[in-house]
Formats: C-alpha cells, structure tokens, sequence
C-alpha cells in the first residue's frame, strides 16, 4: 500500500527558507497515472494548494505562492521537495504531501502532515 | 481563480439523520474535477467524493456526491458517529487547485 511521509525541520526563523521532503513507499513515483503535490493548513484554518509535481519534472503553482516556491522530484530516491523561502510567521501551518489522480486531480493518498512554525 | 464557498459553515444534527453539504463555485467547474474530503482534528483530510459523484476507495455508500456548473451538494444518508468532521470541497482548473472553506457536521 502506497505511503507518503513528511520530513523536515519543524521549526524555521523568519526570512529564511522552509524545505521539506516527501517519501514515496510502497509504490512508484514515476507512473503516469498519478502526480504529486503539496497541500497547507494554518492551525485551526482550511485547506490551502501550494504546488504540484509531476514525475517528469513539470510543476504547477499556487499563484499567491509562487514567487517564494519551488517543487522539485527526484525519482531515484521516490521523494519530491518544497522550498518556500522568505517565511513569516503566516506560513506557520501544517504541511501536507499528497499524491494526486491524473483525469480527476483530486488528492488519493496523503502523508501524515508536519507542523512547521516560523518563529525567531 | 475560482473560488469554492461552502454552507452551511456548520451543520448540527444527530446520528442517523441525514446531512446535506453545499459547495458553490464562482465560475462553472467541469464535474470531473469536483472533490470532496473528510477531515477529524489530527488528521490528515481522507478523499471521499472525486468526479463530483464517484466514491474514492473503501468510502461507504452512505456518502454521495452530485451536481454540475456551480452547484455541488454532498450527502451523507444516515450520519454515524464517526462522520462528524469536517467537510471541504475541492476543484481543479487551468492547473490550480482551490479548496472551499469548510463545513463542520457537529453532533446536536
């Protein structure tokens, strides 16, 4: 069964930059059937789409977002990254990696999330 | 962007009833690409409702989805205790996604 994990730094100071890692088991990250993507949810709010991947290398961003953003993969190792630079304390949330239908785009298959708080 | 408004914000009923979810979309969003998830506190959010009326894996038939343009509902038939969560609607267009805000089903 296919699973994603999270992994990264939990805290980040303030103008600096957020990297996070997604592992990809139990499963392929190069099929075509699906692609991969990065969701955030501020404590206590809804559900914000950061960017997504696909195993090619192609990437799609949240416009709001996208000057501070880069989503990279690297299918040797199954994982895929988030790079959000000049944090505040706005992007405080949780992150979540999920994997993504192809023909549907909706999110199957999420990791566990991880809390990272922008905080000097 | 298209933006995704859901009512009510929050729903209260009590188990067995049934509870219906509304997601209205500022623009018209092909069927195909209407989501809905579950969300408990804790947890990450679970597919349930994908293409607007099909059910994702292992989703009880309890759970349905449909309508078209701007105007989806999801309907849960008769609530378990386990179905009181939050509910969010989710579209995908020109290669972006966008959530609505939420709807919270609480026990009455």
């Amino acid at each position: 069964q296919l699973q994603l994990q999270e992994s990264g730094p939990g805290l980040v100071k303030p103008s600096e930059t957020l990297s996070l890692t997604c592992t990809v088991s139990g499963g392929s990250i190069s099929s075509e059937s699906y692609y991969w993507g990065w969701v955030r949810q501020p404590p206590g709010k809804g559900l914000e789409w950061i960017g997504t991947v696909y195993y090619s290398g192609s990437t799609y961003y949240n416009p709001s977002l996208k000057s501070r953003i880069t989503i990279s993969v690297d299918t040797s190792k199954s994982q895929f990254s988030l790079k959000l630079s000049s944090v505040t304390a706005t992007d405080t949330a949780v992150y979540y990696c999920a994997r993504i239908l192809v023909g549907w785009d909706a999110f199957d298959i999420w990791g566990q999330g991880t809390l990272v708080t922008v905080s000097s | 962007e298209i933006v995704l408004t859901q009512s009510p914000g929050t729903l209260s009923l009590s188990p067995g009833e049934r509870a219906t979810l509304s997601c209205r979309a500022s623009q018209s969003v092909s069927s195909s690409y209407l989501a809905w998830y579950q969300q408990k506190p804790g947890q990450a959010p679970r597919l349930l409702i994908y293409g607007a009326s099909s059910r994702a894996t292992g989703i009880p038939d309890r759970f349905s989805g449909s309508g078209s343009g701007t105007d989806f509902t999801l309907t849960i038939s008769r609530l378990e205790p386990e179905d009181f969560a939050v509910y969010y609607c989710q579209q995908y267009g020109s290669s972006s996604f966008t959530f609505g805000p939420g709807t919270k089903v609480e026990i009455k």
